[in-house]
């Protein structure tokens, strides 16, 4: 069965450079959410899209933006990064409210 | 606001040892869903489990069991006969039924299975 599909799984920025993280969903899924997880943390929810508009806002620094695509791919922008963007960014999607979420593999930003 | 607690930071059993995970949540609606998600070393979310407000009963799932208890606002994991293989990190996390469907999680507990 088709999964989530994040790239890159890894990728390593200098500081105020800016990072572009991608996700494919799950065909006919409605909803993306993108997580935040930091070294020994939980994930904590950035941000997410229902039928591409932006559906709810979590703690999402101003730096950082997001959309969902016509072909339902949502993209994550990260600009001017910091030390402590370095974290594994999750992307799930989900096909309704009353389901479950399926995550990607994560991508792991390094920020130097 | 909804809070999700894993009193248990880190959990250590030997091999075949039965263990329990607990989570704890607090919530005001009186429809929301609970999940439980693996985290083994190599990063992936896994899920395990979902479970709505309304469906009490317990699940058994192999050697995995659940124990949803809504008088104490609990959702406890049990694993059986537990293996290496189930060294991991487990979080417990709550999803409230309105529009904010995002997951709110627990701080997770390691669990360690020692050959």
């Amino acid at each position: 069965a088709a999964g989530v599909i994040q790239s890159p799984r890894h990728l390593i920025k200098e500081k105020r450079e800016t990072a572009t993280l991608k996700c494919y969903p799950i065909p006919r899924h409605d909803t993306v959410y993108w997580y935040q997880q930091g070294p020994g943390q939980d994930p904590q929810f950035l941000i997410s899209f229902y039928e591409k508009m932006q559906s709810d806002k979590g703690s999402i620094p101003d730096r950082f933006s997001a959309q969902q695509f016509s072909d339902y791919h949502s993209e994550l922008n990260m600009s001017s990064l910091e030390l402590g963007d370095s974290a594994l960014y999750f992307c799930a999607s989900s096909p309704g409210s009353n389901y479950g979420y399926t995550f990607g593999s994560g991508t792991r930003l390094t920020v130097v | 606001a909804q809070k999700v607690t894993q009193a248990q930071t880190e959990i250590s059993v030997v091999e075949k040892e039965d263990v329990t995970l607990d989570c704890v949540y607090e919530t005001r609606d009186t429809t929301y869903y609970l999940f439980w998600y693996k985290q083994p070393p190599s990063g992936e979310l896994v899920f395990l489990i979902r479970r709505n407000s309304f469906d009490e009963q317990n699940e058994i799932s192999g050697r995995y069991s659940w124990n949803f208890q809504k008088s104490t606002s609990s959702f406890n994991f049990t694993i059986t006969a537990s293996q290496v293989v189930d060294s991991a990190v487990y979080f417990c996390a709550l999803r409230n039924s309105g529009s904010a469907r995002q997951l709110t999680f627990g701080s997770g507990t390691q669990l360690t299975v020692l050959p």
